[in-house]
């Protein structure tokens, strides 16, 4: 268990729905990350948060859309997906300080169909 | 941007044997280099870091070595248990902005054979 907690771990969904993936941590962290994992690709960077100010979008679609609360909380909302955009999304988490690692939660598996 | 390259993408062993993980990155602005382990159903979880100021560093039957100079960094893993067999990540980064900016390599699949 690394502390940060993602729900649901897993998700299916027509390219019509609008779902939405959460991520929580209460490791006093100040950044976090929105992660894309698919197969035999790197570990995709999508977005970050500091302090709950986005400071990185990689260049990501607009049918991803997230929302940074509070400095524990995260979410990615999803709408009119692609087959494509199936994979496993990691929510990640770190401190504010230098040369440290960041805390991935388990993931959510999305499917779209 | 930073480029990590990571090799193999499979490795096999024989348990007991070592098993050997290479990673290169192109941005010298990088000087905190994790290693993740990640199991079935499960997200990256940190084994061991480095940083730039080290050459070397070792915890039980993990070590892991940087040389800065070429840009290389490696895993090495000795006595391999089954347990081992999982998916293993390089990653590079530099703190940037408040946060650490990672770059991750593609992972190696090791399967520790009993």
């Amino acid at each position: 268990e690394t502390g940060v907690t993602q729900t649901p771990r897993h998700l299916v969904m027509g390219m019509t729905n609008k779902k939405s993936l959460k991520c929580e941590q209460h490791l006093g962290h100040n950044a976090m990350y929105w992660y894309k994992q698919s197969a035999k690709k790197p570990l995709e960077l999508m977005f970050v948060y500091n302090f709950k100010e986005q400071t990185e979008n990689n260049s990501v679609p607009s049918r991803f859309s997230p929302e940074c609360p509070n400095s524990s909380h995260l979410f990615l909302h999803l709408h009119t997906l692609q087959p494509e955009d199936s994979a496993l999304y990691l929510c990640a988490s770190s401190p504010g300080n230098m040369n440290t690692e960041a805390f991935f939660g388990q993931g959510t598996r999305l499917t779209v169909v | 941007g930073e480029n990590v390259e990571q090799h193999p993408s499979t490795l096999s062993v024989q348990e007991g044997d070592s098993a050997v993980i290479k990673c290169t990155y192109s941005d010298s602005a990088s000087n905190y280099f994790p290693w993740y382990k990640q199991e079935l159903g499960k997200g990256p979880q940190l084994i061991i870091d480095i940083r730039s100021n080290v050459g070397e560093k070792k915890d039980q039957r993990i070590a892991v070595t940087l040389n800065k100079t070429a840009k290389h960094f490696s895993l090495h893993i000795t006595e391999t248990q089954p347990e081992d067999s999982a998916v293993y990540f390089c990653a590079a980064s530099y703190y940037s902005g408040g946060y650490q900016k990672v770059t991750f390599g593609t992972g190696t699949k090791l399967q520790v054979i009993p």
